[in-house]
């Protein structure tokens, strides 16, 4: 079965700073992972995708992903964080068996600090 | 080009009273998912309409049935209402045949039962 677990709550950081939000996954066959970002009272907003390739995926708003087979992680990460960016992050996995079936994690609440 | 587009944006019901939400897909998908997302939670897959069939279904109840009209609109019926049905109910559309795809998430229906 797949599933994805996002260890942190909540993720604290000053404005300019790296930002690390966690991700782990358990899935059967290839991972189809993902980022979303939900703003409040707002529906989820695409930031990124692995399907194959490249480890170290680039996204929207200047975020990117770094996706490790051997600790089945896909860390969303962004070199220099902007109080903007302050939301709630979702990492999800995609069925295996059907493309448009989506399992989330419980989601990371993003404070950036002036 | 519009987006997903979800109606009403709230709405307060009495427990025991049933639903109808609706759901108009991005232009040019034809696939058309329901989730649940609970407050402080990740979204939970209800199921998945495409060429006006219910394909997929996750962990919910019988209550909980959907329609697909030749558009791809949608809809989300929820019966007998239950207080733990309050909850943010967001739909989300793709097309078949870009199975590799991400998912378009609209604003979602705020629903509140008292």
């Amino acid at each position: 079965a797949q599933s994805v677990a996002q260890p942190e709550d909540q993720v604290n950081v000053a404005e300019g700073n790296p930002l690390t939000v966690k991700c782990t996954y358990s899935v059967s066959g290839n991972p189809y992972l993902f980022w979303y970002v939900q703003y409040p009272n707002r529906g989820l907003q695409f930031l990124l995708k692995y399907i194959t390739g490249d480890n170290l995926v680039k996204g929207s708003y200047g975020f990117e992903a770094e996706f490790n087979k051997s600790q089945t992680s896909f860390h969303l990460k962004k070199p220099s964080a902007l109080v903007s960016d302050s939301a709630l992050y979702f990492c999800a996995v995609r069925d295996g068996n059907n493309f448009n079936k989506f399992y989330f994690g419980s989601g990371t609440k993003l404070n950036v600090k002036p | 080009d519009a987006g997903v587009t979800q109606s009403p944006t709230h709405l307060i019901k009495t427990r025991g009273q049933q639903v109808t939400l609706r759901c108009s897909p991005k232009s040019g998908h034809d696939t058309v998912s329901w989730y649940q997302q609970a407050l402080g939670q990740g979204p939970q897959f209800i199921f998945q309409y495409y060429e006006e069939e219910e394909r997929q279904r996750g962990n919910f109840p019988d209550r909980f049935s959907g329609h697909q009209f030749p558009n791809y609109s949608s809809e989300l019926n929820v019966n007998a209402l239950l207080l733990g049905d309050s909850a943010l109910y967001l739909c989300a559309s793709s097309r078949v045949g870009q199975g590799k795809g991400e998912q378009y998430f609209g604003p979602g229906t705020r629903l509140t039962v008292t």
